[in-house]
């Protein structure tokens, strides 16, 4: 079957710089997404990787290594409204976005 | 650009009962996505539209879902009868092309919240 694994939570602090893994095991990859979701908010897209190696776009930067089927999202400087949750979710062969569970992040004083 | 439109935002349902909820999509955009989010999960395909023909609807629960967009803009999904396991957020979703890319964004909209006692 096909699988996202992402951390359920993570706590960091204002300031400071959090990874957020997903590793994944899909049938084919055609791309990998995150999104932002602020509590009862709707998604909104924060980066996209088809290719290995480091996106970046100001504060948030986002990893791929398609051998090992594994993602990362680095958020720098963190600040309280970074407090959401951060979806995977990755295209498989037939086109269709397979979705993560979510990693709630808190962010502490 | 006006984002992806959808009412209601919240509706509270008897079990049995039956219920609809609205989307229009970003204006140009032909494909149309509903996705069933239920609380600390991510979204689950429920239909995929490709302007008023569907693409993919094998995770809808066809006995009790049901799911249109006859003019290729505007779509409606309904649940009838509701069952308690379909208490969750209802999101819709469009992209300008067939498949989403880095250049071909999903854009959701801010969903229906459903709660079925």
């Amino acid at each position: 079957g096909q699988n996202i694994d992402q951390p359920t939570e993570m706590t960091a602090t204002e300031g400071a710089i959090v990874q957020i893994n997903c590793t994944y095991q899909t049938s084919g990859f055609n791309g990998l997404f995150w999104y932002q979701q602020h509590a009862g908010e709707a998604p909104t897209f924060l980066s996209y990787n088809v290719l290995d190696g480091l996106e970046e776009k100001g504060r948030f930067s986002s990893f791929l290594s398609r051998s090992k089927g594994y993602s990362y999202l680095l958020l720098k400087e963190l600040q309280m409204k970074d407090s959401a949750s951060y979806l995977c979710a990755v295209m498989d062969s037939n086109y269709q976005l397979i979705w993560g569970a979510g990693t709630k992040l808190i962010i502490k004083p | 650009e006006a984002g992806v439109a959808q009412s209601p935002r919240y509706k509270i349902i008897e079990k049995r009962q039956s219920v609809a909820f609205w989307c229009n999509p970003i204006s140009g955009h032909a494909t149309l996505y509903w996705y069933q989010q239920i609380l600390g999960q991510g979204p689950k395909l429920l239909i995929q539209f490709q302007n008023n023909g569907v693409v993919d609807d094998s995770q809808l629960p066809k006995d009790r879902f049901s799911a249109e967009r006859l003019k290729g803009v505007d779509s409606t999904l309904k649940i009838q009868p509701a069952k308690l396991e379909d208490s969750a957020v209802y999101l819709c979703a469009s992209t300008y092309g067939g498949s989403a890319s880095g250049a071909n964004v999903l854009t959701f909209g801010a969903g229906s919240r459903l709660t079925v006692l």
